[in-house]
């Protein structure tokens, strides 16, 4: 049982680049959801999925899009990078439930030039 | 809006000594409460998670957490400090979104570190 997959570990842009994380389950969970971790500032949401074809914005949704085509997958596309989007990203899924624990990706380290 | 403030950004015992990471959270109805941590670089793993079940709450490796609604407050404990447990600590408090999804509020983190 992989759980969740990210891909890739480690992606360096120049600023304007464009780029789509993947993020993938294999655990049939209903909610996704995208991550950024910076230095002292913990996880901020970024975009959230509660089904195959339903998105929306989190707390930080500027300079990301998002889509849910299949209950597996989920990416996040940047769609002009800028370095303020260097952090390290993190693709979460859950089951539905209010205690439901999130199982999250090993995380892609992204840096912008 | 929920909020949580870990007190401490970084940590350090010696190997075999307690631990404990400290959190307050802010909440105006009964929260769903969680500890994750983050060994270097992975992703997030759960620790535990307070449920309204029990106010003392036992999870993985040893750690437990103490559910205080007097005080605000949900710290993490383990009576004796281990080289793995080096790592970075998440309080989260759980915010409930529309459909029923989970809006997760993380602290800012505390970096436990172990002396041998």
């Amino acid at each position: 049982n992989a759980g969740v997959t990210q891909t890739p570990k480690f992606q360096v842009l120049k600023t304007g680049q464009s780029m789509t994380l993947q993020c993938a389950q294999d655990m049939n969970h209903e909610y996704m959801s995208w991550y950024r971790q910076d230095p002292g500032m913990g996880l901020r949401l970024i975009h959230y999925s509660v089904g195959a074809g339903i998105t929306d914005q989190g707390e930080v949704p500027n300079g990301y899009n998002v889509s849910r085509s299949t209950t597996e997958d989920f990416p996040l596309r940047l769609l002009s990078a800028a370095p303020s989007q260097t952090s390290v990203y993190f693709c979460a899924s859950f089951a539905r439930g209010a205690f439901s624990p999130l199982h999250f990706g090993n995380g892609t380290r992204l840096t912008v030039t | 809006a929920q909020s949580v403030t870990q007190l401490d950004s970084h940590v350090s015992v010696s190997e075999g000594t307690p631990v404990l990471l400290r959190c307050n959270y802010s909440s105006s109805y009964s929260p769903s409460l969680f500890w994750y941590v983050q060994h270097p670089n992975k992703g997030l793993q759960l620790l535990l998670k307070y449920t309204s079940a029990a106010t003392l709450v036992k999870g993985i490796n040893g750690f437990e957490a103490e559910f205080k609604k007097s005080e605000t407050s949900f710290h993490l404990t383990k009576p004796s400090a281990h080289m793995s447990d080096a790592a970075e600590y998440f309080c989260v408090v759980s915010d409930q979104l529309e459909q029923g999804a989970q809006k997760l509020v993380f602290g800012q983190g505390t970096r436990l570190t172990i002396n041998p």
